[in-house]
């Protein structure tokens, strides 16, 4: 399967603990996304790479969660201190080009329950 | 970005013509339209995109008027397996990001 793969699927754990979630991109794709999803709701954007450079992020990603992708290929978020808010479905995505014509390949997720 | 506005739920049954309208009164001379399909526990999948008269593809065609403030998403003889999320969002080609609304729910019933 040459798709966006994420890490794990499903995830629990106890609030306050820290959570770092995977992304493997489709191979060569030069942008790979993150969103958030909650029941309900559409995808909400958190950030987007462009290679390994993270160019933008929204208000909603706090202090605690952070993103890497250190060599332009998968990338990580990491919530740290996790809140029962943070419960929701993380959504990794990826685009080739550098622009954005408006397709996304988004992954199956990682749903996250926060106790 | 232009706002979008579309139904929250529709119904229909197998065999129908399904058409999905979205308003986006403020949209801007260089947006496009575009459309994602999501069941439940996955992803988005991208459908279809357009930028103005009619847009077809092998699952659905795009119908967007001459003065582009609404866009009609059309899925010809739905299936069961076309219950599912459908958004409606338009951006422009430097954006860098897409913003998903609540979309419409899409119920079909044998």
């Amino acid at each position: 399967d040459t798709g966006v793969s994420q890490d794990p699927r499903h995830k629990i754990t106890k609030r306050g603990q820290n959570v770092t979630f995977r992304c493997d991109p489709i191979s060569e794709h030069n942008r790979l996304y993150w969103y958030r999803q909650t029941l309900g709701q559409g995808p909400e954007f958190l950030t987007y790479f462009q290679n390994e450079a993270q160019l933008e992020k929204s208000r909603l990603l706090s202090d605690r969660f952070s993103a890497e992708r250190p060599k332009g290929s998968f990338s990580t978020l990491e919530i740290q201190r996790t809140e029962q808010g943070d419960s929701a479905m993380y959504l990794c995505a990826s685009s080739p080009g550098l622009t954005n014509t408006g397709e996304l390949f988004f992954g199956e997720g990682s749903r996250l329950t926060v106790l | 970005l232009a706002k979008t506005t579309q139904p929250i739920s529709m119904d229909s049954y197998e065999g129908q013509e399904v058409n999905i309208t979205c308003s986006h009164n403020n949209i801007a001379t260089n947006d496009y339209i575009t459309w994602y399909q999501q069941f439940p526990s996955q992803g988005p999948r991208f459908i279809i995109q357009g930028y103005k008269t009619k847009v077809t593809n092998e699952v659905a065609s795009l119908f967007i008027p001459a003065d582009r403030k609404s866009s009609t998403l059309s899925l010809p003889r739905v299936s069961l397996s076309d219950t599912a999320v459908y958004y409606c969002l338009v951006h422009g080609g430097a954006t860098n990001k897409l913003i998903f609304g609540t979309g419409t729910l899409l119920a079909v019933q044998p």
